[in-house]
C-alpha cells in the first residue's frame, strides 16, 4: 500500500510569493520521521526539513517550513517567498519506527514563475 | 571531502547484459540504499541494508541483485531479468542507529540505457 502520497503533480507559483507542497503520509507505528527533498533538473537530490512524530513544534529551515498535522496525517511543506532557484521537484519521504526502510512519496513539480 | 559517489554517470547495455552499478561511501554510515527513478516520477526502493553482510528488499527487488561485503561500498547489479531496467538510479547513505531524525545523503545518480 502506498505510505505516502502526494498528490500534486505540478505547482506553479509567482516569484515572491508563498506556496505550500501537499504530503499526507499512512502508519500505525507512533514513532516515524518525515523528511523532505529537493530534486533540481540535474538529479541530485537536496535535504530540505525533518519533521518527527513526537515533535511539538512545526519544523521551520530558513523559508521551508513544515505544516503538520498529525491528526490528518500530513505533513505540508510551505516554501515562503519563491525564488527561480526554487523550480524542481521535491519529494516527501517517510521512515517508520527504529528501521531504516526509507520511502518516497510521487513527488510534485514545482515551476516558480518571473 | 566526504561523500557518496556513484559511477559511472552514464552506462549503456546492450538488452540481456548483466551490469554492475557502484556506490562508495565515505561517510561511515551504516545504513545503504538503491533507488530507481523513472522520468517524472517518484523514487521507488530496491533495496537497503543496514549494516555490513545484510541487506533487505524494497517495493521492486525482481531482476536486481546487491551485496554489503564493506561498510563503504553498496553495488547494485541489474540482471537480464529485469525487463524495464533503463532508469535513473540513486544511492544513499544514512547515519544508523535508532535517531529518527538523520537524513539520508545520496549520490549524483547513475542514468542507464540499455538498448
Amino acid at each position: 500500500a502506498q505510505k505516502i502520497t502526494q498528490t500534486q503533480p505540478g505547482m506553479f507559483v509567482q516569484e515572491k510569493e508563498a506556496v505550500t507542497l501537499d504530503c499526507t503520509y499512512d502508519t500505525s507505528d507512533p514513532s516515524y520521521g518525515l523528511f523532505w527533498y529537493k530534486q533540481p533538473s540535474s538529479g541530485e537530490m537536496i535535504f530540505l526539513i525533518y519533521q518527527g512524530s513526537y515533535d511539538q513544534q512545526n519544523a521551520t529551515e530558513g523559508r521551508y517550513s513544515l505544516n503538520f498535522q498529525k491528526a490528518r496525517k500530513s505533513a505540508n511543506l510551505v516554501i515562503s517567498a519563491s525564488q527561480l532557484g526554487d523550480s524542481a521537484m521535491y519529494f516527501c519521504a517517510m521512515r517508520e519506527g527504529s528501521g531504516s526502510r526509507l520511502t518516497f512519496g510521487e513527488g510534485t513539480q514545482l515551476t516558480v514563475n518571473p | 571531502d566526504g561523500g557518496i559517489t556513484q559511477s559511472p554517470k552514464y552506462l549503456f547495455r546492450k538488452e540481456g547484459q548483466n551490469v554492475t552499478l557502484s556506490c562508495e561511501q565515505n561517510l561511515n554510515h551504516d545504513a545503504m540504499y538503491w533507488y530507481r527513478q523513472d522520468p517524472g516520477q517518484g523514487l521507488r526502493l530496491i533495496y537497503y541494508s543496514q549494516i555490513v553482510n545484510d541487506f533487505q528488499k524494497g517495493d521492486i527487488a525482481e531482476g536486481y541483485s546487491v551485496s554489503r561485503e564493506k561498510k563503504e561500498s553498496f553495488p547494485l547489479t541489474v540482471t537480464s531479468a529485469q525487463k524495464n531496467p533503463t532508469a535513473f538510479y540513486l544511492c544513499a547513505s544514512r547515519d544508523g542507529g535508532t535517531l529518527m531524525n538523520t537524513e539520508a545523503f545520496f549520490g549524483q545518480g547513475t542514468r542507464l540505457t540499455v538498448v
